[in-house]
């Protein structure tokens, strides 16, 4: 079965760079897109990242994504930090069936 | 404005069954295809299923295939998910979310999501 794993959580200070790791388990991470959600306390999840590294209209620059083939892995890296960026973060892909995969989330925590 | 509004939620006895709905706007529902996705208490993100936008295909997540049921009606623009034989681990806040772009033969990322409903799942 084809599953992601990102860390519980992460922390670090305003202004600073935190990455969040996203590993693929039973299937190549390249053969389908990865995508990142946001979900702030108490609300709906929001796409900061599709389609491995794209942005949609509206999500600042400080967001990107990227896939590293060699660790079957994927990222979502944030930078300059904000109070603002503390949420849940989901990687999300697809089965070769047709279905959507969630990872179990990671909890980022701005000091 | 893409709006989406799920509806029905509440308290179910395990074993009975609940239609929830999503009301959909500010788009060109025909167009789109939808999914449902739900989140228990305090946990994580769970994808469920995901119709087609012309509602000739059906994909379903193994924790609830033939349990759970999702349909689309175009005229009214309102797409539906019958959960049938409830547990209590079912529930959750369920979300209705629209896919990223347009006329696609499968899923696509998950671009505007609503504001959920919810369903306990209790004696």
């Amino acid at each position: 079965n084809f599953m992601l794993t990102q860390p519980p959580s992460v922390s670090e200070s305003p202004g600073q760079t935190v990455t969040i790791s996203c590993t693929a388990s039973g299937g190549n991470i390249g053969r389908n897109y990865v995508q990142w959600y946001q979900q702030r306390p108490t609300s709906a999840p929001t796409t900061v990242i599709y389609e491995d590294n794209q942005r949609p209209s509206g999500v600042p620059n400080r967001f990107s994504g990227s896939i590293d083939y060699s660790s079957n892995s994927a990222s979502l890296t944030i930078s300059g930090l904000k109070t603002e960026d503390e949420a849940d973060y989901y990687c999300q892909s697809y089965t070769d069936i047709n279905q959507a995969v969630f990872g179990g989330g990671t909890k980022l925590t701005v000091l | 404005q893409v709006h989406l509004e799920e509806s029905g939620g509440g308290v179910v006895q395990p074993g009975k069954s609940l239609r929830l709905s999503c009301a959909a706007a500010g788009f060109t529902f025909s167009h789109y295809g939808m999914h449902w996705v739900r989140q228990a208490p305090g946990k994580g993100l769970e994808w469920l299923t995901y119709i087609l936008y012309d509602g000739s295909e059906q994909f379903y997540a193994d924790s609830v295939k033939g349990r759970f049921t999702m349909s689309r009606d175009d005229s009214t623009q309102t797409v539906v998910l019958q959960m049938q034989r409830l547990k209590t681990e079912d529930t959750a806040v369920y979300y209705c979310v629209r896919d990223g772009r347009p006329l696609l033969r499968s899923l696509d990322w998950l671009g505007t999501w609503g504001q959920g409903t919810k369903v306990t799942v209790s004696s």
